[in-house]
């Protein structure tokens, strides 16, 4: 059975710094492209960032380039996102995913 | 960027009704288009992959078709158990999902 497990989320100050994981287990992990897609509060799916197999490749969404990085380490089968300069609207559940498998979230508040 | 529009934005059906939801690409997509589906304080699930196939497990009452710009999904035989937000996803460029249809029974 694959598992995702997220982690690393919690309250933060606006303009302040989290780091989430996502560990992934019974799950070819260095075969797929991984991303992190978040939730905010009864909104839509938002797709934020995807790694290439290798961790050669990332792409980010617009809304937060130059402050999120994701990154991945294939040797612990661990996905990362590196979260600077946060802001209130970035309070979401966020998710990994392979896209065809998802891990259950992880909520980030940012609030004063 | 490639925009995802999604309707109708919300529905109401009775169990048994066939429900149809498209998803239109501002963009040719060709066929790299997902389904999902997702209860409330759930992570997402992967119905269909490739604008028409479905996920290992799913049952077949889901369906999907299309390619290009324009793509449907149905519900063959709406269930209880279906309620929830389905949302498309496309990924020939950098993943753009669709704003969600909200599926309730009557």
């Amino acid at each position: 059975q694959v598992q995702l497990v997220e982690s690393g989320g919690g309250v933060v100050r606006p303009g302040r710094s989290l780091r989430l994981s996502c560990a992934a287990s019974e799950f070819t992990f260095n075969n797929f492209a991984m991303h992190w897609v978040r939730q905010a509060p009864g909104k839509g799916l938002e797709w934020v960032a995807v790694v290439s197999t290798d961790g050669s490749k990332t792409y980010h969404a617009d809304s937060v380039k130059g402050r999120f990085t994701i990154s991945r380490d294939n040797s612990k089968n661990t996905l990362y996102l590196q979260m600077n300069s946060l802001r209130v609207e970035d309070t979401a559940v966020y998710y990994c995913a392979s896209l065809g498998h998802w891990g259950q979230g992880t909520l980030v508040i940012v609030s004063s | 960027d490639i925009q995802m529009t999604q309707s109708p934005s919300s529905l109401s059906a009775s169990v048994g009704d066939r429900v149809t939801i498209t998803c239109q690409a501002s963009h040719d997509v060709r066929k790299f288009l997902n389904w999902f589906q997702q209860k409330p304080g759930k992570a997402p699930k992967l119905l269909i992959y490739d604008a028409s196939n479905v996920d290992t497990g799913v049952p077949s009452r889901f369906s999907g078709s299309g390619s290009g710009t324009y793509f449907t999904f149905t519900i063959n035989s709406l269930q209880p158990e279906d309620i929830g937000t389905y949302y498309c996803l496309q990924y020939e460029n950098l993943p753009t999902f669709g704003p969600g249809t909200k599926v309730a029974i009557k």
